[in-house]
């Protein structure tokens, strides 16, 4: 079965610095699905970034960046310029193929400091 | 557009209660998921429906959870004989068919059992 690691249960910034989050994950499959979703306490999960496997570019959002390591099975998040509203729960999410269920993480908080 | 609905936002319910959680997906998605949160934990997956296939119920933690999908549109999550341990945010998504689709969330119903 596929999982999905986070390794750093809570995180902290300084307001317009650069943070890095962490996720692992375990699959024997060659071709997936990955996401990084948000949940501010507002609790309202919104989609971050996304990144299909088989491309080998890492996704950009704006300030949002993955560095996608398919060797080691890595898909970390950079939030460059830390805003206040980036203050939220993040979550790693796996998917197999475009019909099956959508795995999360465990999450990380994230709190940047003013 | 309209995104994804769920009733009641709250529900306050006692121990041995049954409990039916609605989910309004948006217009036109083919898969609906239900997970649940703990307080401050991430999301634990429970079911998941894709079009007409037979839903995924891998993530049902007991016999006393079921969900149904009528019409291929709302969902309604039963629990019956309401445990303490119960008590959590239950969540509904949707999204189209393809891998790299987006989850779109609910606001999510806070179920509190007494």
């Amino acid at each position: 079965a596929q999982t999905v690691t986070q390794s750093q249960p809570e995180m902290s910034v300084q307001e317009a610095e650069t943070v890095t989050l962490s996720c692992t994950y375990d699959t024997s499959e060659s071709n997936y699905y990955l996401f990084w979703y948000k949940q501010p306490p507002s609790r309202q999960m919104i989609l971050v970034i996304r990144q299909e496997a088989y491309k080998q570019q890492n996704a950009t959002e704006n300030r949002f960046s993955v560095n996608f390591q398919k060797a080691a099975k890595s898909f970390s998040l950079k939030i460059s310029d830390s805003q206040l509203g980036d203050t939220a729960m993040y979550f790693c999410a796996f998917r197999k193929t475009s019909y099956d269920k959508v795995i999360f993480g465990p999450g990380t908080s994230l709190s940047v400091i003013p | 557009g309209a995104g994804v609905s769920q009733s009641p936002s709250n529900k306050v319910t006692e121990k041995g209660k049954d409990v039916e959680l609605r989910c309004d997906p948006i217009s036109g998605h083919t898969a609906l998921y239900w997970y649940r949160q703990s307080l401050g934990q991430g999301l634990e997956f429970l079911i998941y429906f894709q079009g007409n296939s037979a839903p995924d119920k891998s993530g049902l933690p007991s016999d006393r959870f079921s969900a149904e999908r009528t019409g291929g549109s709302v969902s309604t999550l039963t629990i019956q004989r309401t445990q303490q341990e119960d008590s959590a945010v239950y969540l509904c998504a949707s999204s189209p068919l393809r891998g790299t689709d987006t989850q779109y969330f609910g606001p999510g119903t806070r179920l509190t059992v007494l």
